[in-house]
């Protein structure tokens, strides 16, 4: 299958500091991009998505940024929290539901 | 959102016999479903596509005699690992995208935890 690398890079952030996750994604072709959080032993759960056609979305604590030029993504969150820590990972479509993931970051958020 | 059920969520089996695991959506249709595989620190690896009354694509690299999958109802897919061995402990996650959506979230299930002894 394909993938965004293989290694999980670490962020560590003390709480209530934001967080910038990044990504590169493969695909240029790709129209539509997600990011996801995955607790161990748990499958991935929708955090936020934004379409090829914007370059930004808003959600609550969350933040977006798409750049197609160089085929990269990132996620902020705000006002990062304990419950926030996590493995992230952006996704990308490349055609219908097949959703290829990136490498996957893991966040510690410290107290 | 919609639900998608994965049973067992863990399973231990022995080497040499074969386990399957079932993906349900609980409240909508899904013509297509995905199977990933997930290594410890590792990301999602796609493993094949399930398509509702045809054959799975496999991924480049994914054994389809290795890794059976049937997908015979709108809202059932199963893998089925054959002959299983200790390399092929992981965790299997699957995935179901509605039927009618266009290019929407897929929904995911919980995954298995599978170990081969």
């Amino acid at each position: 299958g394909e993938s965004v690398g293989l290694h999980l890079p670490t962020l560590s952030v003390q709480e209530g500091d934001n967080s910038i996750i990044n990504c590169a994604y493969s695909n240029s072709a790709s129209d539509y991009f997600i990011w996801y959080k995955q607790e161990s032993g748990k499958g991935p759960q929708f955090i936020i998505d934004i379409r090829s056609n914007m370059d930004k979305r808003q959600g609550q604590r969350v933040t977006v940024l798409l750049n197609k030029t160089v085929k990269h993504l990132s996620l902020q969150i705000a006002a990062t929290q304990p419950g926030d820590s996590a493995v992230y990972f952006c996704a990308e479509h490349t055609g219908g539901f097949k959703t290829i993931f990136g490498a996957g970051t893991r966040l510690f958020v410290k107290a | 959102g919609a639900v998608v059920s994965q049973h067992p969520s863990r399973v231990i089996c022995k080497s040499g016999t074969s386990v399957k695991i079932e993906c349900r959506s609980l409240d909508f249709q899904a013509t297509t479903m995905f199977w990933y595989r997930q290594f410890p620190k590792k990301s999602l690896m796609l493993m094949a596509t399930s398509n509702e009354g045809s054959k799975a694509t496999y991924e480049q690299g994914v054994e389809k005699d290795k890794f059976l999958i049937n997908h015979a109802s709108l809202t059932l897919s199963t893998l089925t690992v054959t002959s299983a061995h200790p390399e092929d402990s992981s965790f299997y996650i699957c995935s179901a995208g509605p039927r009618g959506a266009m290019n929407t979230e897929a929904f995911f299930g919980q995954g298995t935890r599978l170990t081969v002894v």
